[in-house]
């Protein structure tokens, strides 16, 4: 069993869209929570961080984190075809900065006009 | 400022070579993290390096090594190529936790 599990998609939807994107994980001492957005041939870029159970929104981003259910989803409201991207999500068992990342697959979201 | 910036951004080698693959971080930030992304996958953690040193590592074998120099740039060498080795090879940096990625040296083994 991977320690990250993210459905890596495709997932099609039409502009405008909710978008519910989930990944779970098995080892319940991360604490940290992060999703990244990957456009194609680009490094991933940081769009939300999130520490343990809870929500956080940022614009039309909001992050949600079950520690209970070793659950993390990423909804975006109103979604416009730049939004296509991979959506990968990653966590982390400090904050540190030795911190190391482990990720999910990424999940390719494609967003029609 | 610059972001994380990587050459070279593309690369073909053949099997048993050796390459080398550089880093620049962002400015004033003196830890660099290195990840191979293959194809439809996300990155697997290769190693971090911080003052010089290679702080925590991996499970990638010996044949990926690094270095990191005292302008906090670093470089990647992974000698004797496999085709598996074939992959998008990330570069982050950070000062407080956070990582900057820069866009990755495409490399592939024939």
């Amino acid at each position: 069993q991977k320690e990250v599990e993210q459905d890596p998609g495709p997932l099609s939807v039409p502009e405008g869209a909710i978008v519910s994107l989930n990944c779970t994980y098995s080892n319940s001492a991360f604490q940290y929570f992060m999703w990244y957005r990957q456009y194609s041939r680009k490094g991933p870029e940081l769009l939300m961080y999130t520490y343990s159970s809870g929500n956080k929104e940022d614009g039309r981003f909001t992050a949600q984190v079950d520690k209970s259910s070793k659950y993390i989803s990423l909804f975006i409201r109103d979604s416009q075809p730049s939004d296509s991207a991979t959506y990968l999500c990653a966590m982390s068992f400090n904050a540190g900065n030795n911190r190391k990342l482990i990720w999910g697959l990424g999940t390719s979201l494609g967003v029609n006009p | 400022d610059a972001g994380v910036t990587q050459s070279p951004t593309h690369l073909i080698k053949t099997r048993g070579q050796q390459v080398t693959l550089r880093c620049s971080p962002k400015s004033g930030h003196d830890t660099v993290s290195w990840y191979q992304q293959a194809l439809g996958q996300g990155p697997q953690f290769i190693f971090q390096y911080y003052e010089e040193e290679e702080r925590q590592r991996g499970n990638f074998p010996d044949r990926f090594s690094g270095h990191q120099f005292p302008n906090y740039s670093s470089e990647l060498n992974v000698n004797a190529l496999l085709l598996g080795d074939s992959a998008l090879y990330l570069c982050a940096s950070s000062l407080s936790g956070t990582q900057y990625f820069g866009p990755g040296t495409r490399l592939l083994v024939l």
